[in-house]
């Protein structure tokens, strides 16, 4: 099935423990990004990379770390995680060599939760 | 600074029309997205306007006004699995996405 996948779904982890998110998407899209959703706040922008061997940091990369190693991937990883970063993550991508709007297709989420 | 303002609830009976307002403030500006986002689940796209003047997709319309910064979603004919929220987010200069809140729109029959 084309589209986004997203591991875990959902985790528990202790302060301090490092996590990797990983996104993986076979729609062949050059760009992709991360996202934590917290409530009352609109979706922000940890990280994004415009092509494989790119990344960039969006509003909020601090505690965050990505690698674009290939197209497909796109893998988050919180170093040593702290309670703050307790929060939904949806990973998206999108085709910026379309020539239309360069819409973001969004991945199941995962659920995190630093205790 | 970037800032999308949106209403943070609003309630409609099923079979009316409801409008979802949004407005904008973003250094430059790429077009405004609408995204559907049911709890628990991922945004979904809607639609999409980067020239002034109204879009109609179905049931769903959306409306653009550059020189307001100002954005609309029409939904009519409700239906209980229109109940969701409602994002609206501004593409800048950077071709980033800001987003607001979102709208969490109740359906009562």
């Amino acid at each position: 099935i084309a589209g986004i996948t997203q591991a875990p779904t959902s985790q528990i982890l202790a302060a301090g423990r490092r996590m990797t998110l990983r996104c993986t998407q076979d729609m062949r899209h050059n760009a992709m990004y991360w996202y934590r959703q917290d409530l009352g706040l609109g979706l922000r922008l940890i990280h994004y990379s415009n092509t494989a061997g790119t990344t960039g940091k969006g509003e909020v990369p601090d505690g965050y770390s990505v690698s674009r190693a290939n197209t497909d991937d796109f893998p988050l990883t919180l170093a040593s995680a702290v309670p703050s970063q307790t929060s939904v993550y949806f990973c998206a991508s999108s085709d910026l060599t379309s020539g239309g709007p360069d819409t973001q297709y969004f991945g199941p989420g995962t659920r995190l939760t630093v205790l | 600074g970037q800032n999308i303002d949106q209403p943070t609830e609003m309630t409609a009976t099923e079979g009316a029309i409801v409008q979802i307002n949004c407005t904008y403030q973003t250094s430059g500006f790429n077009g405004l997205f609408w995204y559907q986002q049911h709890a628990g689940e991922a945004p979904t796209f809607l639609s999409y306007n980067v020239l002034d003047g109204l879009e109609e997709k179905g049931r769903f319309s959306s409306f653009l006004s550059r020189s307001k910064g100002y954005s609309y979603l029409l939904l009519k004919e409700l239906q209980m699995k229109d109940s969701a929220s409602y994002l609206c987010a501004a593409m800048d200069s950077n071709y980033q996405l800001i987003w607001g809140a979102g709208t969490k729109l109740i359906i009562k029959p």
